[in-house]
């Protein structure tokens, strides 16, 4: 079971470069998520979708942009790379179901990036 | 204000012993859900436990349980015979259903467990 696939793995930029993040899961989730997690602290919402053709900003949107354009895809991009977006991304996937709170999010292995 | 609070960024524990690792949280939400994710050092987010703020009893899952003490506003995770293998990060999460959040979850900052042997 593939679950979410996060690629690239790792990856290096120089600060003004873009690059996109891709997420992938085979688990038909309505939801889908991408959260930052630096050094000493937990991991913070950038941004999320509900369902195909819908995303909304987190807690730390600045900087980045998404798309879900397919229910199993959602992308995460960069379009101007700065130091301070030099972090690891996850991306996590969830069903929508009806019990209260029970809504377990699955998560990708994470991408580690570097902005030089 | 923080949302969620773990209070110990260490901890430490000898092999085939219980520990308990310390998460607090801060919502005004009557309906929310809590959540405990293992992080091991190859980085992927592993879910252990979830409890429901109507759960009656206290949600456990093979060594792991959750001491859900809710008018302390706290659901510390238990493991018990700790095991090398349990040195990892732990985070404590939140979801607060009533304000429509999607879902998202609120996480805390973590402890890192090391299990000596």
């Amino acid at each position: 079971n593939a679950g979410v696939t996060q690629t690239p793995k790792f990856r290096v930029l120089k600060t003004g470069q873009s690059m996109t993040l891709l997420c992938a899961q085979d688990m038909n989730h309505e939801y889908m998520y991408w959260y930052r997690q630096d050094p000493g602290m937990g991991l913070r919402l950038i941004h999320y979708s509900v369902g195909e053709g819908t995303t909304a900003k987190g807690e730390v949107p600045d900087g980045y942009n998404v798309s879900r354009l397919k229910k199993q895809n959602f992308l995460l991009g960069l379009e101007s790379a700065a130091p301070s977006q030099t972090s690891v991304y996850f991306c996590a996937s969830s069903y929508s179901p009806g019990l209260a709170g029970g809504t377990i999010q699955y998560f990708g292995a994470g991408t580690r990036l570097s902005v030089l | 204000a923080q949302k969620i609070t773990q209070t110990q960024p260490g901890m430490f524990v000898q092999e085939k012993e219980a520990v308990t690792l310390d998460c607090t949280y801060d919502t005004s939400d009557p309906s929310y859900g809590l959540f405990w994710y293992k992080q091991p050092s190859s980085g992927e987010m592993i879910f252990l436990i979830y409890q429901g703020s109507y759960d009656q009893q206290n949600a456990t899952e093979g060594r792991y349980s959750l001491n859900f003490q809710k008018a302390r506003k706290s659901a510390n995770l238990v493991i018990s015979a700790s095991q090398l293998g349990d040195s990892a990060m732990y985070f404590c999460a939140m979801r607060e259903i009533s304000s429509g959040s999607a879902r998202q979850l609120t996480f805390g900052s973590g402890t890192q467990l090391t299990v000596l042997p």
